[in-house]
């Protein structure tokens, strides 16, 4: 079973149509949980660190949330330039390794 | 500001060939250090980190090595490729634990 999952796998979105990614998890003693922005041929770009339930963090049309057994990550008013795969991934307890979603593939169109 | 970079970008490689890929970090002192192999349609796998100068942990059990003999070096290693090590790999740093911060990967083919 994995332990993150995100949806949808993929994503298409016109030009100003706010949307949500999912990312849940199963992990016990999560100790934070990650967001990161991957462009095609691209190593993956840091977005937030979320560490306890109810934590919210923004950037720019970007807003990411923590629950207790998932994470959202809201787009707010989209532009073609928020297309890429978003990455969630789940760090449990003293750990140092990250385990990560398969990612959700999201297209702007204009 | 802490940068890290990887070489060489694009790989092509024959089956049985040696490989290495090396990764160094700047900006930062001793961090931790990972290498990733990320397929299609499955996700970035760890495959080694090291929270120190000659100390790997391995993850995969593989034709794979790693080896840091530097603080911020970090290489990946294969004495016989496989066409199954064909993928896009990616070293990343870390302060302790936290967030990790990822270079621009390598793209290997074996062909």
């Amino acid at each position: 079973e994995d332990q993150v999952t995100q949806s949808p796998e993929a994503l298409r979105l016109q030009e100003g149509e706010s949307s949500s990614l999912n990312c849940s998890y199963t992990v016990s003693g999560l100790r934070g949980l990650f967001w990161y922005r991957q462009d095609p041929g691209k190593g993956p770009e840091f977005l937030f660190t979320l560490y306890s339930a109810g934590e919210e963090k923004e950037k720019e049309r970007l807003k990411a949330t923590l629950t207790k057994k998932e994470s959202f990550l809201h787009i707010t008013a989209p532009k073609p330039e928020d297309s890429a795969t978003y990455l969630c991934a789940v760090q449990e307890g003293s750990n140092y390794k990250l385990t990560f979603g398969k990612g959700t593939l999201l297209t702007v169109n204009p | 500001s802490q940068t890290i970079h990887q070489w060489p970008a694009t790989l092509v490689q024959p089956v049985g060939s040696p490989l290495s890929l090396e990764c160094t970090v700047e900006g930062t002192s001793n961090p931790n250090l990972y290498w990733y192999r990320q397929a299609a349609g499955r996700g970035l796998q760890l495959l080694f980190y090291s929270v120190g100068i000659g100390q790997i942990s391995s993850e995969v059990p593989q034709n794979l090595s790693a080896s840091r003999p530097q603080d911020r070096q970090f290489i990946l290693s294969s004495k016989k490729l496989l066409l199954s090590d064909s993928g896009f790999y990616l070293c990343a740093w870390s302060r302790q634990g936290g967030e990790q911060y990822f270079g621009p990967g390598t793209r290997l083919t074996v062909t």
